[in-house]
């Protein structure tokens, strides 16, 4: 069971390249979601989905775009990065869509982005 | 008032002391929490749930306090092993928001 994997684990792109950052879990979960995580600031939702083909915006969402064509992968888009986008970046998933604030959260390995 | 608010730390103890970490939240819709323990460089993982008025795993234990809004994680006897950064983590809308975290250091 392999639970939540991200991919890659370290990434350096030059500012304004495009990438994508993936994502997919293999417990059936609802619900999923990608937070960033810089010093001092705790992590941050960027975007969540409570189900295949229903995403919706976090605290964080500009410069970020995401998909949910499936219940097992959430993608999540650079569309232009940017040095302000260095972080380390979780993707994480729950049982249950809209009860989701209910159930705990099961965390992918993260990714270490830096954009120069 | 913030969503979610936690004394950052750290806080530094020896082994064998028992410590507490209080989190207050905002939302007092909020009904589950949660207390993640994240270890350097590597991901938050679960450590206890909260439902109701608190909830006990070995040397942990969580208590929550409706009235005042905040969650507490006491640990007792701690362990070099314990040396980490909690989150609380508690239910907003549709979503989960993340505490900064506290980061506790046990020394021998």
């Amino acid at each position: 069971n392999a639970g939540v994997t991200q991919t890659p684990k370290f990434q350096v792109l030059k500012t304004g390249q495009s990438m994508t950052l993936q994502c997919a879990q293999d417990m059936n979960h609802e619900y999923m979601s990608w937070y960033r995580q810089d010093p001092g600031m705790g992590l941050r939702l960027i975007h969540y989905s409570v189900g295949a083909g229903i995403t919706d915006q976090g605290e964080v969402p500009n410069g970020y775009n995401v998909s949910r064509s499936t219940t097992e992968d959430f993608p999540l888009r650079l569309l232009s990065a940017a040095p302000s986008q260095t972080s380390v970046y979780f993707c994480a998933s729950s049982y249950g869509g809209q009860g989701a604030r209910n159930s705990p959260l099961h965390f992918g390995n993260g990714t270490r982005l830096t954009v120069t | 008032r913030k969503e979610v608010e936690q004394d950052p730390g750290p806080f530094n103890v020896p082994e064998g002391a028992t410590v507490a970490f209080n989190c207050t939240y905002s939302n007092s819709a909020s009904q589950s929490f949660f207390w993640y323990r994240q270890d350097c460089r590597k991901e938050p993982k679960l450590l206890m749930s909260v439902y109701s008025s608190g909830n006990e795993d070995g040397r942990f234990t969580a208590q929550l306090n409706r009235a005042s809004q905040y969650i507490s994680l006491l640990i007792r006897d701690s362990k070099l092993s314990d040396s980490a950064t909690y989150l609380c983590v508690v239910p907003t809308a549709s979503k989960l928001t993340f505490g900064t975290g506290t980061r506790l250091q046990v020394t021998l």
